[in-house]
This record gives structure tokens, C-alpha cells and sequence, in this order.
């Protein structure tokens, strides 16, 4: 079955730096990434997803990207602020059954 | 207007009660999953049912047990409950299976068996 690896699994950054999150996975028939947001106590949230057929995809100030062959996809955040501080999983599918996530990132924006 | 909505919030019962928890969408999605958090913030999947059908079911004891009465609820009853079973357990859903849309989780029931 699919295993999804996640790095690192605490990221502090300045306000305003970069972040980024990286994942592998197992499973080469996977198709489907997915990104999630959860912040303490509260439900995760899907801030962004890729499909197998895309290399690259952008909403706003965060990015993700997907290497197919090297069998990873990593999450960049831009000009980040404090309530881009949470914790951020990534995860991956066949079709998007069955989502397996990785173990999370907690990122801590200092102000 | 919640999209997937979870009930209890919080539960805390003793070691060996059985308790239910209850989750319903109405997102009109066709699938539906319970997903366990420890206490290391991992999210693995329990059960998932599609339309009514069980066409997930992980590595779970089988003191859990999942019931789809129609396709917007689906329900976890938990027997002989043990201290291991403490977590917060989500539901989601999505759209018609093999189409790739991301999930919408309900707010969580925070189990803690004492």
C-alpha cells in the first residue's frame, strides 16, 4: 500500500521567508496530492491539491510542485505570516480514495 | 450552516463502555470516512463507505464498527472501549469515488477513555 513520507516535521521561519514542505510516496500509481491546514483544535483544511498530470500549481502565495519520476511533491509558502502558522499535511491517492497523509510539518512563523 | 457535521465534540466515558459517535453531510457526496488522530497528530484511515457500501475497512479492531443508514450519515459505534482508543476521531466525505477531490472534514470528536 502507499506510504507517504513528510519533512521536516518542525519548520520555524521569519515573517515574510519561505517555507517549504516536502513529501515522497510510495506508490507510483498514485495520482492525487492534496495539501491540508490544521490549525489547533480545529478540523484540517484543503488549501491546495495537484493531479498527477500537472507539474506545477499556484494559488496565491503558496505553491506546489510534483515530480512524478522521483516520486515527490513538496509545498512552498511565500511571504509568510502568522496565521500561516499550523500544522500542514501532505497526502496522496489513487483517484483520491483512500487518502494516505504523511505524518505532518508544524510551522511556526515568528514575528 | 455546517458542510460535515460531528457529534459529540467531546466524549470522555471509562474503560470498557461502548459509546457512538455521529457524523452527517450535506454536501450531497457520495463517500464517507472516519480517519483516527493520536496524540502525535497522525491521520489514518478507519473506514470508508461509498453510497452505503463498506469498501474501506482498515486494520481496526473489530470493536468499531461503522453503520451508513443512507449516504449522508455514517456513524462509529465503539465497543469495550480501552484507554488506546483516546484520539480525536474526524469524519469526512468527498465527491463520487475515483474522481480525485479533496476531503471535507467534520470538526472532530475528541475521545478520552479514562
Amino acid at each position: 500500500g502507499e506510504n507517504v513520507e513528510q519533512h521536516p516535521s518542525t519548520l520555524s521561519v521569519q515573517e515574510g521567508d519561505s517555507a517549504v514542505i516536502k513529501c515522497t510516496y510510495s506508490d507510483s500509481a498514485s495520482n492525487y496530492f492534496p495539501w491540508y491546514k490544521q490549525e489547533l483544535g480545529k478540523r484540517p483544511q484543503l488549501i491546495i491539491d495537484i493531479r498527477s498530470n500537472v507539474g506545477e500549481k499556484k494559488d496565491q502565495r503558496i505553491a506546489v510542485t510534483l515530480n512524478k519520476t522521483a516520486k515527490h511533491f513538496s509545498l512552498h509558502i511565500t511571504e509568510t505570516q502568522p496565521e500561516d502558522s499550523a500544522v500542514y499535511f501532505c497526502a496522496a491517492s489513487l483517484y483520491g480514495n483512500k487518502l494516505v497523509f504523511g505524518a505532518g510539518t508544524i510551522l511556526r512563523v515568528k514575528s | 450552516d455546517t458542510a460535515v457535521s460531528q457529534t459529540p465534540k467531546y466524549l470522555v466515558t471509562q474503560m470498557g463502555n461502548d459509546k457512538s459517535i455521529k457524523c452527517e453531510q450535506n454536501l450531497g457526496h457520495d463517500t464517507m470516512y472516519w480517519y483516527k488522530q493520536d496524540s502525535k497528530k497522525f491521520l489514518k484511515i478507519m473506514f470508508s463507505y461509498n453510497n452505503k457500501e463498506l469498501i474501506i475497512n482498515e486494520t481496526v479492531p473489530n470493536r468499531f464498527s461503522p453503520k451508513s443508514p443512507d449516504k449522508a450519515h455514517l456513524n462509529l459505534h465503539i465497543n469495550s472501549l480501552e484507554l488506546g482508543d483516546s484520539a480525536v476521531y474526524f469524519c469526512a466525505s468527498s465527491e463520487t469515488l475515483g474522481q480525485g477531490a479533496g476531503y471535507t472534514f467534520g470538526s472532530g470528536t475528541r475521545l478520552t477513555v479514562v
